[in-house]
């Protein structure tokens, strides 16, 4: 079966800091991987996706970057946060068009 | 991008009644799922539908697609305190396109 890690769970960073999150999937060989932020009241919005090794595909304009060093390994880093970054950021994958599976997710907080 | 509605945004009923949330659009989606996210954890997939006029039953969750494929309901029959959650519809197929509606807040009062 496959399953879905994000780490840290929880991340306190202050403004100007660098960021990185991680995602791994286990149990599936060439997933689409995505990497969503969910702030208060403006539901779940999708950052980048990526389709295979070094394919990424950015939604939003930002400060924040995504790579896909390895099959099932995607990164959300940043070089400067800001205090707007702050949100739950959550990795999903999927095999099909239409369903998405996703991880813990990590909460993020710029002081 | 389809712009998904969703309603209501909150709701808040005691067990054992019974519930209908709503997902809307003015587009027609080649699919839909609805997802229930618990808070500080990922969404978890409920259910995907793709024919217009389809209806899935989950338990007590019954998933119906409409017959235009422009909007969704989601009915849970004797709602319990472990149906508490963010109920999220999701329309579309691929990365391209698709998006997430802002989500119903249910709350089950014991």
């Amino acid at each position: 079966s496959q399953t879905i890690h994000q780490w840290p769970a929880t991340l306190v960073q202050p403004v100007g800091s660098p960021l990185s999150l991680e995602c791994t999937v286990e149990g599936t060989s060439n997933p689409n991987l995505y990497w969503y932020r969910q702030a208060a009241g403006r539901g779940l919005q999708l950052l980048f996706y990526s389709v295979g090794i070094g394919q990424i595909s950015s939604e939003v304009p930002q400060n924040l970057s995504a790579s896909r060093p390895q099959d099932r390994q995607f990164i959300l880093s940043s070089k400067k946060l800001l205090l707007s970054d702050s949100g739950f950021y959550l990795c999903a994958w999927s095999f099909t068009d239409y369903e998405q599976y996703f991880g813990p997710g990590t909460r993020l907080t710029v002081t | 991008t389809q712009l998904l509605e969703q309603s209501p945004q909150f709701l808040s009923i005691q067990e054992g009644e019974n519930l209908t949330v709503y997902c809307n659009s003015s587009s027609v989606f080649s699919s839909l799922q609805w997802y229930r996210q618990e808070p500080g954890e990922g969404p978890v997939l409920l259910v995907t539908v793709v024919t217009g006029g389809e209806v899935k039953k989950l338990k007590r969750l019954t998933f119906q697609f409409g017959d235009a494929r422009k909007d969704s309901s989601l009915h849970i029959t004797a709602a319990q305190p472990g149906d508490t959650g963010l109920y999220l519809c999701r329309a579309g197929g691929g990365a391209d396109g698709l998006t997430f509606g802002k989500g119903t807040h249910l709350i089950i009062q014991p």
